[in-house]
């Protein structure tokens, strides 16, 4: 069965702090791995991924991906009270192009 | 990448009632896809809507349940037929192209309450 796992499941930190988040994924026909940011309905596209290693940035935000170890991790440095969000990892599948998330990480930043 | 307008963008509705959902995407797009987001949980795929002929339903979902049409390459209609109170969710439909790099986007989403 394709999965998508994420973790930690909630977090909260201090503005300036620096996070990690991470995904995991075992899906069928891989073609890619996407991060989205979520505050009200619609998730916001931060990332798309499907090369290994290379390092995707996008001012404090950064994300790379592992096609052997299967994962991706989401950095976000110096964060704000404004990155506080619902962070969602999703791996899309060739083909289908279905994606399949993961249960996403509730990001706190406290003043 | 494409722009989707989905209406309405909230609505409550009384238990046994159906509500229609629309997106309209500013190009013609390969697929599109309903989303659903049960309260405090991840975004579940309902189905993929194809042009010319019957949606794809993922397991636990049903056109009886969920009728779907897409007409064309820019628009499809979700319903949710016979609501119960367990259908309050967020629905969000997406589109993903070729043309636009398999880039995936989303509509803004409708946030349905059943009483």
């Amino acid at each position: 069965e394709d999965k998508v796992v994420q973790s930690p499941l909630s977090l909260v930190v201090h503005e300036g702090d620096t996070v990690t988040l991470n995904c995991s994924y075992e899906v069928t026909n891989f073609r890619s791995l996407l991060w989205y940011k979520q505050e009200k309905k619609a998730p916001t596209f931060l990332f798309m991924l499907t090369s290994s290693g290379i390092e995707k940035k996008s001012g404090r935000l950064s994300s790379i991906l592992d096609k052997k170890e299967l994962f991706s991790i989401l950095n976000i440095t110096a964060t704000q009270t404004g990155d506080s969000a619902v962070y969602l990892c999703a791996s899309a599948q060739g083909g289908s192009e279905k994606l399949v998330f993961g249960k996403g990480t509730k990001l706190t930043v406290n003043p | 990448s494409a722009v989707i307008s989905q209406k309405p963008s909230r609505d409550i509705c009384q238990r046994g009632t159906s509500l229609t959902i629309q997106c309209q995407v500013d190009s013609q797009v390969t697929m599109m896809f309903w989303y659903r987001q049960q309260p405090g949980q991840s975004l579940t795929l309902i189905a993929t809507a194809n042009q010319g002929s019957e949606a794809t339903y993922e397991s636990g979902f049903v056109i009886d349940k969920f009728p779907i049409s897409r007409p064309n390459l820019t628009f499809s209609t979700l319903t949710v037929s016979n609501m119960s109170p367990e259908d309050s969710s967020i629905y969000l439909c997406s589109v993903v192209s070729a043309v636009l790099n398999y880039g995936y986007t989303f509509g803004s989403g409708t946030r349905l309450t059943v009483v």
